[in-house]
């Protein structure tokens, strides 16, 4: 079974300080991994996601994660926070193997989200 | 690029009450899903569709019925609300293909509170 740890229910920075928001996933197979971003009263919105190939995966808003495998981590970071980015960011993990089966009726396809790092960031 | 639309976006339902949350897609997904939201227990799946007239349970189904009788639309209906139903309701939906990674993509939520 996969599953998602999301280190620090609420993280403050001050505008312009780095943003690391910690991700820790279990998984028995190469996972897919997403980080979402939702601002309040919103939707969730997708700021990067990891598949395969590169391992320092670049998204939206200055954003990127790295993909460390020998770590299960999949950090995302930003090296300059703005007030924009106050939102709560949500780390997500899904089965390559099991998408692929949805379809068949073989999988739900269910996207394991974390519980959520709520991020505000000081003037 | 009107996405996944969710409606209405705010509820209060009396315990006991029905009602059904809408939810479409315009960008021909086969995989419809809902989600619920709960402080600090991030997303839950509920059910989910892989095609018209093809319908599952997810983790947490209980209270709830859907149907998918279109590509389009993939209602959630609430049969004798309570409190402990009280969240805030996610659609998301995704196509289905051999580049497929599980990206899904969100409607904007709808905000349920059962008194």
């Amino acid at each position: 079974a996969q599953s998602v740890t999301q280190l620090g229910s609420h993280v403050s920075v001050s505008e312009g300080a780095l943003v690391l928001l910690r991700c820790n996933y279990s998984s028995s197979v190469p996972p897919y991994l997403f980080w979402y971003v939702q601002y309040p009263n919103q939707g969730l919105q997708l700021l990067l996601k990891y598949t395969t190939g590169a391992t320092l995966v670049k998204g939206i808003n200055g954003f990127e994660a790295e993909f460390k495998k020998s770590e299960t981590s999949f950090h995302l970071t930003k090296p300059s926070a703005h007030m924009s980015d106050a939102a709560e960011y949500f780390c997500a993990v899904s089965d390559p193997v099991g998408w692929a089966l949805v379809a068949a009726g073989g999988s739900q396809g269910n996207l394991i989200f974390g519980k959520g790092t709520k991020l505000s960031v000081k003037p | 690029n009107a996405g996944v639309t969710q409606t209405p976006k705010f509820q209060v339902l009396k315990t006991g009450q029905s009602m059904t949350l809408q939810c479409a897609q315009d960008m021909n997904h086969e995989y419809m899903s809902w989600y619920r939201q709960d402080p600090g227990m991030g997303l839950r799946l509920i059910h989910y569709s892989v095609g018209a007239g093809i319908t599952d349970q997810g983790e947490v189904p209980n209270g709830y019925n859907v149907s998918r009788s279109t590509t389009e639309d993939f209602p959630l209906r609430l049969l004798s609300a309570a409190p402990s139903q009280t969240s805030v309701y996610f659609c998301a939906s995704s196509y289905l293909g051999q580049s497929n990674t599980g990206e899904l993509f969100f409607g904007e939520g709808s905000r349920l509170t059962v008194l």
